[in-house]
């Protein structure tokens, strides 16, 4: 299953909304799954399930859709919250993750 | 607190082998699904293979098929990534992570917690 990220590269301010497009080639129910990765550093799992939070995951970061379209929402863009965003299907082998979208300060 | 430290990681020619480890602590090892994702300098996130919490059950990457083999030793908390005939495109920085459980269920597919990763670089 292919993952297709879009946009590949986002500029934004800070307080700005922000919304990453994942798509995948086939039908995966919620099967997916969005991580941040910061330079540097190991990807943080933010959302599963397409919408649900993980634990300690600020209530900014949301997750919807289903079938083969899926949204990150980032209500209003953080300092901390530049980064670059994955996405991930785990609805069947071979996982798949998208190219990532990096979110950089305009 | 979750560790995982990967270890193994190095220089090797095209066509050899190595074999990496993870060592897991603060949690309950064989509760949990494993899974090594690699990430190639300044490209993203790819699936290597995954193993089931009883090792019953493993996964590969298609372009790993048939050279990788992955492990685990429970009573030791230790994952194993043997990697044979290995190609350029390895080249990359080898994380082992968790496969996550929220309060009803435990995932193969999503993982939460990931190690810092151990390079391997293949080049002759």
């Amino acid at each position: 299953i292919q993952m297709t990220q879009s946009p590949s590269f986002v500029s934004a301010s800070v307080g700005d909304r922000v919304t990453i497009t994942c798509r995948a080639s086939q039908d995966i129910s919620s099967w997916l799954a969005w991580f941040q990765q910061k330079p540097g550093k190991t990807p943080n799992l933010l959302i599963y399930g397409a919408s649900s939070l993980q634990n300690g995951v600020p209530s900014r970061f949301s997750g919807s859709g289903s079938g083969t379209d899926f949204t990150l929402t980032i209500s209003s863009l953080q300092p901390e919250d530049f980064a670059t965003y994955y996405c991930q299907q785990a609805n069947n082998f071979p996982l798949t993750f998208g190219q990532g979208t990096k979110v950089e300060i305009k | 607190e979750v560790q995982l430290l990967e270890s193994g990681g190095g220089l090797v020619q095209p066509g050899g082998s190595l074999r990496l480890s993870c060592a897991a602590s603060g949690f309950t090892f064989g509760n949990y699904a494993m899974t090594w994702v690699r990430q190639a300098p300044g490209k993203g996130l790819e699936w290597v293979s995954s193993i089931s919490g009883s090792g019953g059950a493993t996964y590969y990457a298609d372009s790993v098929k048939g050279r990788f083999t992955l492990s685990r030793d429970n009573s030791k908390n230790t994952l194993s990534l043997q990697m044979n005939s290995l190609r350029v495109e390895d080249t990359a920085v080898y994380h082992c992570a968790r496969g996550y459980c929220d309060s009803s269920s435990c995932y193969t597919g999503y993982f939460d917690n990931w190690g810092q990763g151990t390079l391997v670089t293949v080049s002759s």
